[in-house]
């Protein structure tokens, strides 16, 4: 099966640099993916790394270290509406095929 | 572009009733996906399908049933309601195992 670690909150002031940490163990490893959720709405897809390294969208980036089973989104010029649920997700091999499995998510506030 | 479109938005049900939650997408992707969040909490996968006509237990199958007879639809079953299914519901589509999760907007039911 799959696990995920990633910190219950982290609190940041507007302008900020915050940096939201998994950790996971799987059976087989098929990319690490970061997803935000704002209070009450649908998940939106962010970002995605399948090889060890940085990848960077504006002002968000995500890295991958396989060796470690580690990753982290990095949210720089924090805004006000970065306030939201981050959550990781890795891909379980089931019978069928493969599924994405979530973290418990990472609550963001941003204050001014 | 609808997208994954989910009904009902909201719904509640009694004890012991059953209803079935509509998930409709029109991007012709292959997987689809059921997840139920808890106040607070991350996404749990309950079931996915890789195509029409294939289907596979997630982390949560249990009191759930689904059947996937076309690309478009993946209707997810509830029998025998209880307390503990009272949670939102959301629906996802991929193309293929690479590509990024699109939600619905979740349906949110409580069971009394």
């Amino acid at each position: 099966g799959q696990s995920l670690e990633q910190p219950s909150e982290v609190t940041a002031v507007e302008g900020a640099i915050v940096q939201i940490n998994c950790t996971y163990q799987t059976s087989g490893f098929y990319g690490l993916s970061w997803y935000q959720q704002h209070d009450g709405g649908a998940p939106t897809f962010l970002s995605y790394n399948g090889l060890d390294g940085l990848e960077e969208t504006g002002r968000f980036s995500s890295f991958l270290s396989r060796s470690d089973s580690y990753g982290y989104l990095l949210l720089q010029e924090l805004q006000m509406k970065d306030s939201a649920s981050y959550f990781c997700a890795v891909r379980d091999q089931g019978q069928a095929g493969t599924a994405l499995i979530f973290g418990k998510g990472t609550t963001l506030s941003v204050s001014s | 572009n609808a997208g994954v479109t989910q009904t009902p938005k909201f719904r509640i049900l009694k004890i012991g009733q059953s209803m079935t939650l509509q998930c409709t997408q029109d991007m012709n992707h292959n997987y689809m996906y059921w997840y139920r969040q808890d106040p607070g909490m991350g996404l749990k996968l309950i079931y996915y399908s890789v195509g029409a006509g294939i289907t596979d237990k997630g982390e949560v199958p249990n009191g759930y049933n689904v059947s996937r007879s076309t690309t478009e639809d993946f209707p997810l079953r509830l029998e025998l309601a209880a307390p503990s299914q009272t949670s939102v519901y959301f629906c996802a589509s991929s193309y293929g195992t690479g590509g990024s999760l699109h939600f619905g907007n979740g349906t949110r039911l409580t069971v009394t």
